[in-house]
């Protein structure tokens, strides 16, 4: 079946760690997207990307860093500069030319100890 | 900027009761609005949208329509059922680059 997955379902960061969140697709979708969801704020957009080795700063980019060496993959890195980490992160992918019609996957918690 | 504002929750209601989410925007241009539903535990789902003026769009018993000279495409659903509980998503898009998101609004269905 094709979907998009995120691992893991829940992690936890220490102080001054740097954490990594994994999002794979088998959708063959070009575009993909992170979001942060808090909550009474809804979800804002971190990075997203419209095609392999690009990407771009969303709304609240500081503390996070992304990648996109494969189409499938757009991995998340919530660096120590975050300083307010915890929150469901959502991932989500697109085709190309499509960005209205987003598939999201099933989200990951991520809180500080 | 692009924004998107629902009205606060929770909405609390009884199985077959009717349904009304507000939702107004703000946008440069003609954006396309949507509105997504997510599941506990899950991620959103596309539930319906619209893409121009006087537009209905309509799924599962749930309908909004694009209304310009309101900027609102307010959501409606005639009988409301306990499956129904979920938190529901405005959002708008304007061909620039991603989805904007409203706050969402939590929908509780009472048996």
């Amino acid at each position: 079946d094709g979907g998009i997955t995120q691992s893991p379902k829940y992690l936890f960061r220490k102080e001054g760690q740097n954490v990594t969140l994994s999002c794979e697709q088998n959708l063959n979708h070009d575009a993909m997207y992170w979001y942060r969801q808090d909550p009474g704020q809804g979800l804002r957009l971190i990075y997203y990307s419209q095609i392999v080795n690009d990407f771009q700063k969303g709304d609240i980019a500081e503390g996070y860093s992304v990648s996109r060496e494969k189409k499938e993959s757009f991995p998340l890195t919530v660096t120590s500069a975050q300083k307010n980490p915890t929150a469901f992160y959502l991932c989500a992918s697109s085709m190309a030319g499509q960005n209205e019609k987003l598939f999201f996957g099933s989200g990951t918690q991520l809180s500080v100890l | 900027g692009d924004s998107v504002t629902q009205m606060e929750g929770p909405v609390t209601l009884s199985e077959e009761a009717f349904l009304t989410i507000n939702c107004t925007y703000t946008a440069t241009g003609y954006p396309s609005l949507f509105w997504y539903v997510q599941y506990p535990g899950e991620g959103l789902q596309l539930l319906l949208k619209a893409t121009k003026a006087d537009d209905k769009g309509s799924n599962k018993g749930f309908e909004a329509t694009y209304r310009k000279e309101t900027t609102s495409f307010h959501l409606e659903k005639g009988s409301v059922q306990v499956s129904d509980s979920a938190v529901y998503f405005c959002a708008l898009e304007t061909g620039r680059r991603a989805l904007t998101f409203g706050s969402g609004t939590r929908l509780q269905v009472q048996p």
